[in-house]
């Protein structure tokens, strides 16, 4: 499987919304709804944002949100806070009960 | 609250083997399904491989099948890893996850241990 593919790296002004996308192919992305996205401080393990696409797991703040066209997803978080400042990873079912997570996305918050 | 904590990280050289644990806490072990992924340093996210609940199914990624060997013990409340003919590669850390395979993601992490491979 290959890895989805994300920008290495976003930045943002405090107050303001960024948009990280993710894009995959018709064998993971584009086939199932399956997305989730992943925060990681550094030093820390991942953090689960998203799953299913859209969804938010109970206590992630509803800055964070998710979409998805085609075989690409994105993750737009608004109201750009400092705690944001981290490295995220977007992931998809691929299939074959394997999954695919992207190179990840370093957002620094200026 | 769910707590995993990994060990068994170590170093090792070119071909040898590890075994890495996991101790799972604060959630029924027996009803999750369980996942190893991995983080080379300063990379990606690796899935690797996962298990059922009863240990009816193995599922492994291309990249570890055949050398690695995923397997629990519900009565311990513990995952393992085994991992043989290590390559340079397969340097990285290693997290114990608890996966939601029909929501396609990973809620809860450790946090991870450490395997290198060198030489």
């Amino acid at each position: 499987q290959s890895a989805l593919t994300q920008p290495a790296s976003v930045s943002g002004s405090p107050g303001q919304s960024i948009t990280i996308s993710c894009t995959g192919s018709s064998n993971d992305i584009g086939n199932y709804k399956l997305v989730s996205w992943y925060l990681q401080h550094p030093g820390k393990a991942p953090k689960l944002m998203i799953f299913e696409v859209t969804k938010r797991p109970s206590g992630v703040s509803n800055r964070f949100s998710g979409s998805q066209s085609g075989n690409t997803a994105s993750l737009t978080i608004s109201g750009l806070q400092a705690e944001d400042e981290a490295d995220y990873f977007c992931c998809s079912y691929a299939g074959r009960d394997s999954w695919v997570f992207g190179g990840g996305t370093k957002l620094t918050v200026l | 609250q769910v707590q995993l904590v990994e060990s068994g990280g170590d170093l090792v050289k070119p071909g040898g083997s590890v075994r890495l644990s996991c101790a799972a806490s604060g959630f029924n072990f027996n009803d999750y399904y369980m996942s190893w992924i991995r983080q080379p340093p300063g990379k990606g996210l690796e899935w690797l491989t996962y298990i059922t609940p009863t240990s009816s199914t193995m599922f492994y990624s291309d990249s570890v099948k055949g050398r690695f060997t995923i397997s629990r013990d519900n009565a311990k409340n513990s995952l393992y890893l085994e991992m043989n003919n290590l390559r340079v590669d397969d340097t990285a850390l290693y997290y114990c996850v608890t996966t939601r395979p029909y929501n396609g993601d990973f809620d809860h992490w450790g946090q991870g241990t450490l395997v290198t491979v060198s030489s």
